[in-house]
């Protein structure tokens, strides 16, 4: 299996709702990431979890909480959300955690989840 | 915070013709990646070349790294409709020890039949 899966594939949502964004990988990576990315930009970190632990956080306001219960998965906890966060929210995975150096790997992206904030 | 600026912002070719995209950054690097995404969709790796490299192939993909200059670029050949997509370079930092790669702002290709 060589594919990061994304669910849902769209998602709307009212600013008080409260809802999860979902990532599986099963490559065995180790590294999982959150982007987000608005029309016509590129993405932009948001989260990168190391080993299950959270190692970058982006200055992300805390409506947006991440979870990796496992290293299979990774979540996306939203909550109170804004017009302006309405995006393609990626989730992507790489092999290794944190290497030394910063030398980084190529990163396996799922679809995208593609949220619209009411 | 963007770390790489990438031109032409969009290109519009022939089908069969060749299609360059360059890449410049900021901090000295590890290594840079390009992408491809299709509209609204995941992006997909295409080819990583290291800060020791100046040149990498694949298939009709060819990649160059000048890091005197702090630029890349990705040609591509003979291209196809198949090749419209938004492209992107992905850049870490040697000076950096979390693991995490920046974008660079993409090039829109379109190719006309």
């Amino acid at each position: 299996d060589t594919e990061v899966t994304q669910t849902p594939k769209h998602l709307v949502m009212g600013m008080t709702n409260k809802k999860s964004l979902k990532c599986e990988q099963h490559m065995g990576h180790r590294a999982m990431y959150w982007y987000k990315q608005k029309a016509k930009k590129p993405p932009e970190l948001m989260f990168v979890y190391s080993y299950e632990k959270l190692s970058i956080n982006e200055s992300v306001p805390s409506r947006f909480s991440p979870e990796c219960p496992n290293s299979s998965l990774l979540n996306l906890h939203l909550h109170a959300l804004q017009p302006e966060d309405s995006a393609l929210y990626l989730c992507a995975s790489s092999p290794a955690g944190d290497t030394a150096g910063g030398r980084q790997e190529t990163q396996y992206f799922g679809p995208g989840t593609r949220l619209l904030v009411l | 915070s963007q770390q790489g600026e990438e031109d032409p912002q969009a290109l519009s070719i022939q089908e069969g013709e060749n299609a360059t995209m360059n890449c410049s950054y900021k901090t000295s690097i590890n290594n840079l990646q390009w992408y491809r995404q299709n509209s609204g969709r995941g992006l997909v790796h295409l080819i990583l070349i290291r800060s020791n490299e100046r040149e990498k192939h694949s298939g009709r993909l060819r990649v160059t790294l000048d890091t005197s200059k702090k630029s890349s670029s990705l040609l591509i050949t003979a291209s196809r409709a198949a090749d419209t997509a938004s492209y992107f370079c992905a850049t870490d930092s040697r000076y950096s020890s979390a693991s995490k790669i920046i974008f660079g702002s993409g090039t829109r290709l379109s190719i006309r039949p």
